[in-house]
């Protein structure tokens, strides 16, 4: 199983909804990534894991909450956000240290209203 | 610092027509560069990488790139493109094994 997948596809949430978005990966990968790509734009890193610990916060407000449970899952908990926060949100893992070589899933697209 | 430049925002050609998508790096210490892919409503694939050794570098899909230390260079080549090549290409390096520098991205649009 060479996939990552995220749930949902789609979201559309409120400025004083609270919401989450699911990454998983069954590579046995040790390091995950959430990035934020917005339109004709490259992917802006945002956050790092790797063995379930963070080790890279890209200077992100706190409305956006990272949590990794275990070594497959990660999740970004959203609280409050704002309407520039609409933009496609990639989940990605690789090898701890595989240079580059990240695999990443198809993205959540987010519409905050 | 590490940093990818990449000259063309947009490429349209013909179907069947050979295409070269180009990258230009800025480094001071030893590169690995890397291609991916991002078609349309999609995450990224990564097309090929280069880390060490031969210079022309083989990817997924008949794509290919060269480096060029003397030119700071690494374009993206094929020889004959389909209509499924639609997407979006990005130059990329990584500054540590956590992270990925992309570049701003090319549009690679095919005319049939």
């Amino acid at each position: 199983d060479t996939e990552v997948t995220q749930t949902p596809k789609h979201l559309v949430m409120g400025m004083t909804n609270k919401k989450s978005l699911k990454c998983e990966q069954h590579m046995g990968h040790r390091a995950m990534y959430w990035y934020k790509q917005k339109a004709k734009k490259p992917p802006e890193l945002m956050f790092v894991y790797s063995y379930e610990k963070l080790s890279i916060n890209e200077s992100v407000p706190s409305r956006f909450s990272p949590e990794c449970p275990n070594s497959s899952l990660l999740n970004l908990h959203l609280h409050a956000l704002q309407p520039e926060d609409s933009a496609l949100y990639l989940c990605a893992s690789s090898q701890a240290q595989d240079l580059g070589q990240q695999f990443f899933g198809p993205g959540t697209r987010l519409t905050v209203l | 610092a590490q940093s990818v430049t990449q000259l063309d925002s947009q490429v349209p050609v013909f179907e069947e027509a050979p295409v070269e998508l180009r990258c230009n790096y800025s480094s001071s210490v030893s590169v690995y560069l890397f291609w991916y892919v991002q078609y349309p409503n999609q995450g990224l694939q990564l097309l090929l990488k280069y880390l060490s050794g031969s210079t022309l570098v083989k990817g997924i899909n008949g794509f290919e790139a060269e480096f060029n230390k003397s030119q700071t260079s690494f374009h993206l080549r094929k020889p004959s493109v389909h209509i499924s090549d639609t997407a979006e290409y990005f130059c990329a390096v990584p500054p540590s094994a956590s992270k990925i520098i992309f570049g701003s991205g090319t549009r690679l649009s095919i005319r049939p």
